[in-house]
């Protein structure tokens, strides 16, 4: 168990819907990341947040967008869906300062109808 | 971040020493070499990283060449749980806590009993 929760663990919706992914970093771990991992394009990192402030971008499309809570949860939303969305999203957590590791959560699995 | 080119399989005899090799010939003089591993679907797990010097914990060892083109990953006593695909990552430290992970294929490494 890394101490990063994710909800919900699967999630099943159609084509052109919108969905909301959650995540609980460790206790006192400031910094939130999500990937995707989809058969075809592997493990992608798609955003980082630090502290409730957008940090880094990846391979993150238009049509999803995330945010960083004061309690230091975050979201992960996605919308317009197409079927290619249909991945695992993992998020991980790290500690404040220094080159450090990823602590990742278990995933959510999405699949796009 | 610099590019890594690993095998894409590898079996090792239960008991054994596992060793993955990791190619990353463009590296900076900046950037960490880090080590995850994946088991099946779950979320990936951090082995190890290293700047420069060789590097050991309880669950592997780094090796990193003089001229930091090409590390081994150092599995001492391989299990049957050790089945998994490790990837091997070459990132950037810019400060302020880990950075995006730029995830390849990895090596889908197969303990045999």
């Amino acid at each position: 168990d890394s101490g990063v929760t994710q909800t919900p663990k699967h999630l099943i919706t159609a084509t052109g819907q919108r969905v909301t992914l959650r995540c609980s970093p460790r206790s006192g771990d400031l910094s939130v990341y999500w990937y995707q991992q989809s058969l075809d394009q592997g493990l992608q990192f798609l955003i980082q947040y630090y502290n409730g402030e957008e940090r880094a971008k990846g391979n993150i499309l238009e049509r999803f967008s995330a945010q960083q809570f004061p309690d230091l949860h975050s979201e992960l939303n996605l919308s317009s869906l197409e079927l290619g969305d249909s991945a695992l999203y993992f998020c991980a957590s790290s500690v404040v300062e220094g080159p450090n590791e990823q602590f990742f959560g278990p995933g959510t699995r999405l699949t796009v109808l | 971040d610099a590019k890594t080119t690993q095998p894409t399989s590898m079996d090792c005899a239960e008991g054994r020493a596992a060793n993955l090799p990791c190619n990353h010939s463009t590296i900076s003089g900046n950037e960490y070499v880090y080590w995850y591993r994946q088991i099946h679907s779950q979320g990936p797990q951090y082995i190890i990283h290293g700047l420069k010097n060789n590097e050991t914990n309880e669950m592997a060892s780094l090796i990193i060449t003089e001229d930091r083109k090409s590390s081994t990953l150092i599995l001492p006593h391989a299990t049957l749980r050790d089945t998994a695909v490790y990837y091997c990552i070459v990132s950037l430290y810019s400060g302020g806590g880990a950075d995006g992970l730029t995830f390849g294929k990895g090596t889908h490494l197969i303990i045999q009993p």
